[in-house]
């Protein structure tokens, strides 16, 4: 079983949809969650990070993190073609390496 | 602020040939990671350089060494390339890392190795 599981898609929704994207993870001992979105042939980039459990919002962008079920979540609301990515959650302990998820292709079509 | 850069950003080399991979981080950042991406994968840990040590590694062979210098910029190195060494290989900085209470990486737009 890998550290952080994440379904890769591709995942195809309409402009304007909600759009749910989630990890699971076999590691109890993450505290720190993270979510990047990656363009094509481009870095990742930080959209969010929480400590612990609960939720946090950013704009169109709400991350969930559930410890007791070892799963997290990242909402976008009001999806926009901008959107388009490949979306990457990843974890870590506190003083160990962060951990990534294989990544989930959305596209938001207009 | 320029962010993280890298160079090169493609590189074609062949089998058993060694290659040198460079990233300057953030302005502040003291600390840099590198990263391997294969195609569909998400990013690989392969170490981090913290005061020009390595401080943290994955799980990567030998082949795979690197070097900090005092103005915190970084330099990957690979020897006897296999085809499997192709990937997107990233550099991520930080400040303080990761172990003392630093969380947020910023990545560089990666250098796309090839190997033939």
């Amino acid at each position: 079983q890998k550290e952080v599981e994440q379904d890769p898609g591709p995942l195809s929704v309409p402009e304007g949809a909600i759009v749910s994207l989630n990890c699971t993870y076999s590691n109890s001992a993450f505290q720190y969650f993270m979510w990047y979105r990656q363009y094509s042939r481009k870095g990742p980039e930080l959209l969010m990070y929480t400590y612990s459990s609960g939720n946090k919002e950013d704009g169109r962008f709400t991350a969930q993190v559930d410890k007791s079920s070892k799963y997290i979540s990242l909402f976008i609301r009001d999806s926009q073609p901008s959107d388009s990515a490949t979306y990457l959650c990843a974890m870590r302990t506190s003083y160990d390496k962060v951990i990534f998820g294989p990544g989930t292709s959305l596209s938001v079509i207009p | 602020d320029a962010g993280v850069t890298q160079s090169p950003t493609h590189l074609i080399k062949t089998r058993g040939q060694q290659v040198t991979l460079r990233c300057s981080p953030k302005s502040g950042h003291d600390t840099v990671s590198w990263y391997q991406q294969a195609l569909g994968q998400g990013p690989q840990f392969i170490f981090q350089y913290y005061e020009e040590e390595e401080r943290q590694r994955g799980n990567f062979p030998d082949r795979f060494s690197g070097h900090q210098f005092p103005n915190y910029s970084s330099e990957l190195n690979v020897n006897a390339l296999l085809l499997g060494d192709s990937a997107l290989y990233l550099c991520a900085s930080s400040f303080p890392p990761p172990s003392a209470g630093g969380n947020e990486q910023f990545f560089g737009p990666g250098t796309r190795l090839t190997v033939l």
